[in-house]
């Protein structure tokens, strides 16, 4: 079965600096999706950032960009600039590309961002 | 933002009675899903959906039944809530199953005493 695991409950950045959150997976799949989504106080959850396990690019979103080790089975989120709005929830979650619907989820990192 | 609404939104119930949460989407997609997140777990799947009156069984399904009669409304039902039952609900739908992300509605806080 595949696991997300993120072993960081909680984080601190100073605004304006860089934070990386951590997250590893176990799946025996060649093939497959990671993401990271955000959770702000209003409980919404909003995807922050996609990757696909075939492409070897890391993927950016702007002031946000991961760091997609595949051998390692490791994926990060790298935050520039952070920013006060940027403090959430942060959960990871793996998905199989195949006809399994479900994204399984990370336990999350809590992000707080100091003025 | 993704056209999905939940409700209700919040709901305290006593042990053993029977609830509904309902998940409307006005996107027309065909895949929709129930979650629940609790502390220390993230989201887990309960139910979800592939079509009209398909539906199949996610990692958390004891206790929950669901039913989808028009590709717009996905219902989730507690039989008899239990106070483990107490949690944030997710409704999320995608438009094909493998290769689209999932968008989130808003969640219901569910407290069962």
């Amino acid at each position: 079965a595949q696991t997300v695991t993120q072993s960081q409950p909680e984080m601190s950045v100073q605004e304006a600096e860089t934070v990386t959150l951590s997250c590893t997976y176990d799946t025996s799949e060649s093939d497959y999706y990671l993401f990271w989504y955000k959770q702000p106080p209003s409980r919404q959850m909003i995807l922050v950032i996609r990757q696909e396990a075939y492409k070897q690019q890391n993927a950016t979103e702007n002031r946000f960009s991961v760091n997609f080790q595949k051998a390692a089975k490791s994926f990060s989120l790298k935050i520039s600039d952070s920013q006060l709005g940027d403090a959430a929830m942060y959960f990871c979650a793996y998905r199989r590309v195949d006809s399994s619907y479900k994204l399984i989820f990370g336990s999350g990192t809590r992000l707080l961002v100091r003025p | 933002d993704a056209g999905i609404t939940q409700s209700p939104r919040h709901k305290v119930t006593e042990t053993g009675t029977p609830v509904t949460l309902r998940c409307h989407q006005t996107e027309n997609h065909r895949y929709m899903y129930w979650y629940r997140q609790d502390p220390g777990h993230g989201l887990r799947l309960i139910h979800y959906s592939y079509g009209v009156k398909d539906t199949d069984k996610g990692e958390v399904s004891d206790g929950y039944s669901v039913s989808r009669s028009k590709t717009e409304d996905f219902l989730l039902t507690l039989e008899s809530a239990t106070s483990s039952q107490t949690s944030v609900y997710f409704c999320a739908i995608s438009l094909l199953a493998g290769y689209d992300e999932q968008y989130f509605g808003p969640g219901t806080r569910l407290t069962v005493t």
